[in-house]
């Protein structure tokens, strides 16, 4: 069994700064996937980036980075440079290694203001 | 053309009434998915099918059924609708575990 939790419901953060979600989760699993997906106003699950357990250096997509804590079952998201765009709810997900069966947080609503 | 379509979009529907959301995909991937999002809870797993003679039940499966009717197609059904299943509903495909791809869901209102 996996479980993911996010405590900030909400952040904001200005235009071109830089913002920190946060994630622990908790498994079972020797090896698992750990995945940031974005869903803006539209509704589209979009994935922001993924992270294999397996691998120590933290992935990076662009502006958007990963602060993994394997020992402390921790895995953040970084974005900088923050844009309009970028508002948008964000959900940590987990998988196991064996299959895309993701256990979702319950999501950080990010607003980018001007 | 999405990869992943689900149809339809947006529905109302009233108590007790049966009803099917279906998801169809081109990315030629065995696994499916659907997946529940309700305010403040995040998506969860219902169903998932890993070819069209595997079915699995997820996290939430009470209330729904699923079809597997060839590899690109995999419908849910709520037999008798029930207020508490007014929900986003997502389908998503996979042919590895470091990905999936989501339908863009189906907004389903039950009255």
């Amino acid at each position: 069994a996996q479980t993911v939790t996010q405590s900030q419901p909400e952040m904001s953060v200005q235009e071109a700064e830089t913002v920190t979600l946060s994630c622990t989760y908790d498994t079972s699993e020797s090896n698992y996937y750990l995945f940031w997906y974005k869903q803006p106003p539209s509704r589209q699950m979009i994935l922001v980036i993924r992270q294999e357990a397996y691998k120590q250096q933290n992935a990076t997509e662009n502006r958007f980075s990963v602060n993994f804590q394997k020992a402390a079952k921790s895995f953040s998201l970084k974005i900088s440079d923050s844009q309009l765009g970028d508002t948008a709810m964000y959900f940590c997900a987990c998988s196991p290694g064996t299959a895309s069966k993701l256990t979702f947080g319950t999501g950080t609503r990010l607003q980018v203001t001007l | 053309d999405a990869d992943v379509t689900q149809t339809p979009r947006n529905r109302i529907t009233k108590t007790g009434k049966r009803i099917m959301l279906e998801c169809s995909q081109t990315k030629g991937h065995d696994r499916m998915y659907w997946y529940r999002q309700d305010p403040g809870l995040g998506l969860r797993l219902i169903y998932y099918s890993f070819d069209v003679k595997d079915i699995n039940k997820g996290e939430i499966s009470d209330g729904y059924s699923v079809s597997r009717q060839a590899q690109a197609k995999f419908s849910l059904s709520l037999e008798s609708a029930i207020p508490n299943q007014t929900a986003l509903y997502f389908c998503a495909t996979s042919d590895r575990e470091d990905e999936a791809f989501f339908g863009q869901g189906t907004r389903l209102t039950v009255v």
